[in-house]
């Protein structure tokens, strides 16, 4: 069945360090790709998306670039910072498959941003 | 637009009480999300809607659970009696099928307590 498997956290950087999360999927389909965040003591945010083979989803300095050749849909960004920390979640979606209409998610990567 | 609604924001109740927590979705939106986090079993999926009709109800824990959609623009998530062990964030979400990638917009949350 569709999945998605993403880094073990907690990953802790320093402010301004380099980051990267791994996110890999399985789908039967075609899948759309997005990062969803979380801040503390809030709901999920759509972070970024893309919604085909060789996409590259940006926003807010974060970037992702969906990779067919290696199912993998990894979320970098150059320079963290301390309000960065928060829970990153990997999801897909499969229009027109038996999960039509639902995100499957990665079960989240905590990061903490250190000054 | 306001975004997803949920209320009540917070609610502390004792075991075997009924609680209900509800959800106002995205005008024109056509699915409807319930999900259940916790820091044991992270993000979990109760059910979803579609046009208003439960699609996928599989991750409902028992029967204490159900969940209705009358209408629209309104949901609800009851649980009848409660149990401490569903204390939890419960996030409604929702989305729409115009878009390719169904992404989905989150409420804040209801942050469950029962004692």
């Amino acid at each position: 069945g569709d999945s998605v498997t993403q880094m073990e956290g907690p990953v802790t950087l320093s402010e301004e360090a380099f980051l990267t999360i791994n996110c890999t999927y399985t789908a039967t389909g075609y899948p759309s790709l997005f990062w969803y965040v979380q801040y503390p003591g809030e709901g999920l945010q759509l972070l970024l998306k893309a919604t085909k083979a060789d996409d590259k989803g940006s926003n807010k300095g974060f970037e992702a670039t969906y990779r067919k050749e290696t199912t993998s849909f990894h979320l970098e960004k150059g320079s963290v910072q301390v309000s960065d920390s928060a829970v990153y979640f990997c999801a897909l979606s499969v229009p027109g498959s038996g999960n039509t209409g639902k995100l499957i998610f990665g079960q989240g990567t905590t990061l903490q941003v250190k000054p | 637009d306001a975004g997803v609604i949920q209320s009540p924001r917070h609610e502390v109740t004792e075991m075997g009480q009924e609680v209900t927590l509800r959800c106002k979705p995205i005008s024109g939106h056509d699915y409807l999300f319930w999900y259940r986090q916790t820091m044991m079993r992270g993000l979990e999926l109760l059910i979803y809607f579609n046009n208003n009709v439960p699609i996928d109800d599989s991750g409902m824990p028992e029967d204490r659970f159900s969940a209705k959609m009358p209408n629209a623009s309104f949901s609800t998530l009851k649980i009848q009696p409660s149990e401490p062990r569903d204390s939890a964030v419960y996030f409604c979400a929702s989305s729409f099928t115009i878009q390719p990638s169904y992404e989905q917009y989150f409420g804040p949350g209801t942050r469950l307590t029962v004692t």
